[in-house]
Parts: structure tokens; sequence; C-alpha cells
């Protein structure tokens, strides 16, 4: 089952600005993944960040981890129109035997 | 870096034929993949985790019969759909287990008519 919510549903920003999604989760987890959809292709793999890490950096990708709340953040900072594409955090529970539940996504529109 | 080859991409049948999705793990071993359905603009939902030379184990809710998968080697899992109907269409996506990473196939978006 989907435990994941992801905020906002959907986001249109200017190139150049920053745009910040957020996941929550319900259950305890071994890592939290961010994923990159484009329009009918499959995931890529952005980061994971381990349960026991409150902040990552990648390049202009940088996430937080509150376990406390079980929540994320992703923020993409100076935007482009080529980060245009569906946003999902999937989290590998402590119980789930290595399998990714995903959260809702969001759909982020970089406008030129 | 490790990649999973996934075909075809788009596959058009008619209502009441079988359909074969391939996933191949290129240049590595993967002793479990993973297929998701995904919904026009919905998340991905776990269908089966393929254990190769086992049994795959299916999420409730998933028919084992109609949702047939086979992972007879270390590269390469399969998902026939069977007997597909309309409500079948989706776009469907396998996942190889890289042992604490995950990398994901391309797709294969099938629609049933």
């Amino acid at each position: 089952s989907q435990q994941g919510e992801e905020d906002p549903q959907a986001l249109s920003i200017q190139e150049g600005e920053n745009a910040t999604m957020n996941c929550s989760y319900k259950t305890s987890i071994n890592n939290l993944q961010w994923y990159r959809q484009n329009s009918g292709r499959g995931l890529v793999h952005l980061i994971l960040i381990r349960s026991n890490e409150r902040e990552k950096h990648s390049g202009r990708l940088r996430v937080t981890l509150d376990t406390s709340k079980k929540s994320s953040s992703l923020l993409i900072t100076a935007s482009r129109a080529a980060d245009t594409a569906s946003y999902f955090c999937a989290t590998d529970q402590e119980t789930s035997g290595s399998r990714l539940t995903f959260g809702e996504g969001t759909q982020l529109t970089v406008n030129p | 870096g490790a990649v999973v080859s996934q075909h075809p991409s788009r596959v058009i049948c008619k209502s009441g034929t079988s359909v074969k999705i391939e996933c191949r793990s290129l240049d590595f071993q993967a002793t479990t993949m993973f297929w998701y359905r995904q919904f026009p603009k919905k998340s991905l939902m776990l269908m089966a985790t393929s254990n190769e030379g086992s049994k795959a184990t299916y999420e409730q809710g998933v028919e084992k019969d109609k949702f047939l998968i086979n992972h007879a080697s270390l590269t390469l899992s399969t998902l026939t759909v069977t007997s597909a109907h309309p409500e079948d269409s989706s776009f469907y996506i396998c996942s190889a287990d890289m042992q604490g990473g995950y990398t994901f196939g391309s797709g294969t978006r099938l629609t049933v008519v």
C-alpha cells in the first residue's frame, strides 16, 4: 500500500526559482529516496538519504529528512525548464524487505 | 552505471490476448526484481516481487494468474498479462534491486483495445 503523501501535487514556477517538494510517510524507514520521472518514461534515481542522516546535497538538489515528523523535503535550486517532470519520494521501510513504497508525486513545471 | 532494459516500450493488443513484458539487467545480476503498475498522473503501485529461481510474491489484490511473473535467470524477469482487458491498460515498470540501490526500466505502455 502507498504510504507516502506528497505536497504539493502540482507546482509551477519560473526558471531560476527554487522548487520545494515535501513528502510524509507513516512507518519507520531504513532510507528515503527521491526519483524523477519524465512523462511516459521510467524513473531516474536522484538521491538517497538514510534514516540516520538529516540532510544531503547533490548538485542543485538538497534533501532533508526529519524522522521525528516522518517527513522529507526535496529542494531544487535555480530551476531550469529541463527540470520539468514528476518527482516521487519512496521509502524503504524497515519491515518491507527492501520493497519501495512510493508517494503520490509532485508534478513540477518550470516555465522558461 | 547499472541498466535495466525493458521491452517493449509500447504495445497495443486486442482484448483477450496475452502480452509479455521483459526486463533484463545489463552488466549485473538481479536476484530480485520488482514490477510496478502506474495509472496516468498517479504513483507507482507495487504488483509483485520477483526472485530468481522461485515463485513471485504478489501484493494484496494482484491476481497472480492474470499477471504471470517468471524470473528464470539472474538477468531476466518477465511479466505476462494474460487475457488482457481494457482495464489492464496501464504503464508497467520493472526495477532491479542492486543490494541497496534500485534501477528502473524505462517502462511499457500497454493499451488493450
